[in-house]
């Protein structure tokens, strides 16, 4: 089945020892999406790429990074994180970024932050 | 700017009774709907979508929502709750073309569904 995959789905990381999150799909979407969402909160849009377009949302912080090497994978980078860093990490993806798409998510990996 | 809103943080439902969850919508242009579900630690599900054409709209596991643009609603219904429909609803908007087309997330509504 056509899907999206995250690894790992629970991740621990020292306070400032970055960590790298993985993405991938086997939809062939042109979008990806990153997604940061606390406790019983609303996903929070961290940025997505469009093809090889990257878009940054003007209050993610410079903490947080993304690379897209290929179609398929997506990486988030958190170089420092913090206490508050911890949350649920959700990728999606979208065949196009008009309004008729909708997104298909990961099952979305856990950061704990010590 | 777009907007949605879900009024209320929790609903209670009993097995085999209809459920609603309410959505509002606030958007310039036209209202491209979308309802996500998310259970315990998963990602979100996509449920159904509102673009055009009929008000109700059909979709996954006996989810349906009604389109009501006089009263920019946009409610979840389902005529008999399960147990596991129990799990946190999204309603979204995805913002209009010639700008990021993002996806704008309601709050959240955790629904229960008691046996």
């Amino acid at each position: 089945d056509a899907m999206v995959i995250q690894n790992p789905r629970y991740q621990v990381t020292q306070f400032g020892k970055p960590v790298t999150l993985s993405c991938s799909q086997t939809l062939n979407h042109n979008v990806m999406y990153w997604y940061q969402q606390k406790s019983s909160q609303a996903p929070k849009l961290l940025f997505h790429y469009y093809d090889k377009d990257f878009n940054n949302e003007a209050d993610t912080p410079d903490n947080f990074q993304s690379r897209r090497p290929n179609t398929s994978f997506c990486f988030l980078d958190i170089r420092s994180p913090g206490l508050g860093d911890a949350a649920m990490y959700l990728c999606a993806t979208s065949a196009g970024k008009g309004e008729a798409y909708e997104q298909y998510f990961g099952p979305g990996t856990r950061l704990t932050v010590t | 700017a777009q907007s949605v809103a879900q009024p209320e943080d929790q609903v209670n439902v009993a097995e085999g009774n209809p459920l609603t969850v309410k959505c509002t919508y606030s958007v310039s242009g036209n209202p491209y709907l979308f309802w996500y579900v998310q259970y315990p630690n998963r990602g979100l599900q996509f449920l159904l979508k509102y673009i055009t054409g009929d008000n109700l709209v059909k979709g996954s596991y006996g989810f349906e929502a009604e389109f009501n643009k006089s009263q920019t609603s946009f409610h979840l219904k389902k005529p008999s709750a399960l147990v596991s429909d129990s799990a946190l609803y999204f309603c979204a908007v995805r913002e209009p073309t010639g700008s990021q087309g993002n996806l704008i997330f309601g709050k959240g509504t955790k629904l229960s569904v008691k046996p």
